[in-house]
C-alpha cells in the first residue's frame, strides 16, 4: 500500500462548479499538508500549506485536513478554465526530521470548460 | 531570479549511453533534490541534499549518482542509461531543511531511452 494515495482521475467540470480534491494517507506521523498544481509540462508549485488538522482558506482555495480520518482535501469555488491542471497532495512526518522528504500522491487531472 | 533551471529540456539517449541532467538555483537555498515523474506514478525521489558536500539517497537512488560541490548546482548523472528510466526529470529545491516543504521545482528535462 503506498503512503499516499490519490484518485487520478480525470476530473472534468464545468466552468463555476465547486470542485473536491482528495487524498488520503496511512501514515499516522504525518504533520504538514500540501497541495501542488501542476500545469501541463511544467513543474509543480505550491498552492496551499497545512499544518495538523483543520481548514485553511486562500481565495477561491480551501484546504482542509482531517488527520483523525487520514483524509485531507481542495476544494476550488468558482472553478476557472485556468485552474486545469494536474493537482498532487503532498505530505511530511516532521519538519528536519526526513531530511525534507515530501510523499506525494499520484496526482489529479483536472479540466475546467467553459 | 531565475529560480529553479534545467538542462536539457528533452533528451534521448541510447541504452547504455551515460549522461548528466543540470540543475542549479540562484537563491542560495540548501536544500536540493531530484524527482522523477512516470505516468500514474506520481513524483518519487531519488537524491537530495542538504548543503554542499552532503548528499543521501530518496526512494529510487538506484541507477543515479549525484554530487554536490557548491550550493548552487546539483546535476544527476545516468550512469548506463535503461529503458525504465525514461522519465520526466525534476529538479527541486527549498531555502533549508526546515522549511523543505515550500520546495520550489524546475521545468523538467524529459528524458527518453530507446
Amino acid at each position: 500500500q503506498k503512503e499516499v494515495e490519490q484518485d487520478p482521475g480525470p476530473l472534468s467540470v464545468p466552468e463555476g462548479a465547486i470542485v473536491s480534491l482528495n487524498c488520503t494517507y496511512s501514515n499516522s506521523a504525518f504533520q504538514y499538508f500540501m497541495w501542488y498544481r501542476q500545469y501541463s509540462r511544467k513543474g509543480p508549485e505550491l498552492l496551499m500549506y497545512t499544518y495538523s488538522s483543520g481548514n485553511k482558506e486562500d481565495g477561491r482555495f480551501t484546504a482542509q485536513v482531517d488527520k483523525s480520518s487520514k483524509y485531507i482535501s481542495l476544494f476550488i469555488r468558482d472553478s476557472q478554465p485556468s485552474d486545469s491542471a494536474t493537482y498532487l497532495c503532498a505530505m511530511s512526518a516532521r519538519r528536519g526530521s526526513t531530511l525534507g522528504r515530501l510523499y506525494f500522491g499520484r496526482g489529479t487531472q483536472l479540466t475546467v470548460w467553459p | 531570479n531565475a529560480g529553479v533551471t534545467q538542462t536539457p529540456k528533452f533528451q534521448v539517449l541510447k541504452t547504455g549511453q551515460s549522461m548528466t541532467l543540470q540543475c542549479a538555483q540562484d537563491m542560495n537555498h540548501e536544500y536540493m533534490s531530484w524527482y522523477r515523474q512516470d505516468p500514474g506514478m506520481g513524483l518519487r525521489l531519488i537524491h537530495y541534499s542538504v548543503g554542499a558536500g552532503i548528499t543521501d539517497q530518496g526512494e529510487v537512488p538506484n541507477g543515479y549518482n549525484v554530487s554536490r560541490s557548491t550550493t548552487e548546482d546539483f546535476p544527476l548523472r545516468l550512469l548506463s542509461a535503461a529503458p525504465s528510466q525514461t522519465s520526466v526529470y525534476f529538479c527541486a529545491s527549498s531555502y533549508s531543511t526546515n522549511r523543505a516543504d515550500t520546495q520550489y521545482f524546475g521545468p523538467g528535462t524529459r528524458l527518453t531511452v530507446l
